[in-house]
């Protein structure tokens, strides 16, 4: 199976400051199509998780575009431009490149 | 406006059996894959299966005891959880997935508690 890897497990910025969480893969999830199976999903306390991203930078609709996903093949990155009060989550990288889908364990975000 | 509705759960015995249900609507149920995806207390995301038009796959962890299937007609998806475990307590997430095979839509979310 695929195991996903998340860094750091929690991170404290400033408002207005930007915010990068990493996301590895323990092997590539880069398809021959050319497309990274690998999005990234918020979830707020006490809410269900919502995506972000998919293809590994393409925005969902009706997300702010302060959000970007980057990277290709086991190295991926989400950056938040200015972080905003109502961005504090944890935040989820998932491949979707295997039968067996798999997340990454997590990384807080909160306000310094 | 996609819905995605669980319900089923409950407080249940070790090694006793619970069936989860998510109804469906909104869209056509029976063009889209679909998964469940847990999450124990206090801890991170964790998918345990799957379902499409043909094969279903299964994390291990739940590999034999538990079976996802579908009801394309009434637009509805189950789980069937048997031989449960205190570690099988969780918040369990149906999801609907997108145009690739992220999971797009989620429902609220139903605890089951697997104490004695």
């Amino acid at each position: 199976d695929i195991v996903m890897t998340q860094s750091p497990d929690s991170l404290a910025v400033s408002l207005g400051e930007r915010a990068t969480i990493s996301c590895k893969s323990s092997q590539s999830v880069l398809f021959s199509n050319n497309k990274n199976y690998l999005a990234w999903y918020q979830q707020k306390p006490g809410q269900a998780p919502k995506l972000l991203i998919y293809w590994a930078s393409t925005r969902e609709s009706g997300v702010p575009d302060r959000f970007s996903g980057s990277g290709s093949g086991t190295d991926f990155t989400l950056t938040i431009s200015s972080l905003q009060a109502e961005d504090v989550a944890v935040y989820y990288c998932q491949q979707y490149y295997s039968t067996h889908y798999s997340f990454g364990q997590g990384t807080k975000l909160e306000i310094k | 406006e996609v819905r995605l509705v669980e319900s089923g759960g409950d407080l249940v015995q070790p090694g006793g059996s619970l069936r989860l249900s998510c109804a469906a609507s909104g869209f056509t149920f029976s063009s889209y894959s679909m998964n469940w995806v847990r999450q124990a207390p206090g801890k991170g995301l964790e998918w345990i299966a799957y379902i499409g038009s043909g094969p279903t796959y299964y994390a291990g962890s739940v590999e034999g005891r538990f079976t996802i299937s579908r009801d394309n007609g009434k637009s509805e998806l189950y789980l069937h959880m048997s031989s449960l475990r205190a570690d099988d307590t969780a918040v369990y997430y149906c999801a609907r997935e997108g145009l690739g095979s992220y999971s797009e839509y989620w429902g609220q979310g139903i605890l089951v508690t697997v104490s004695s």
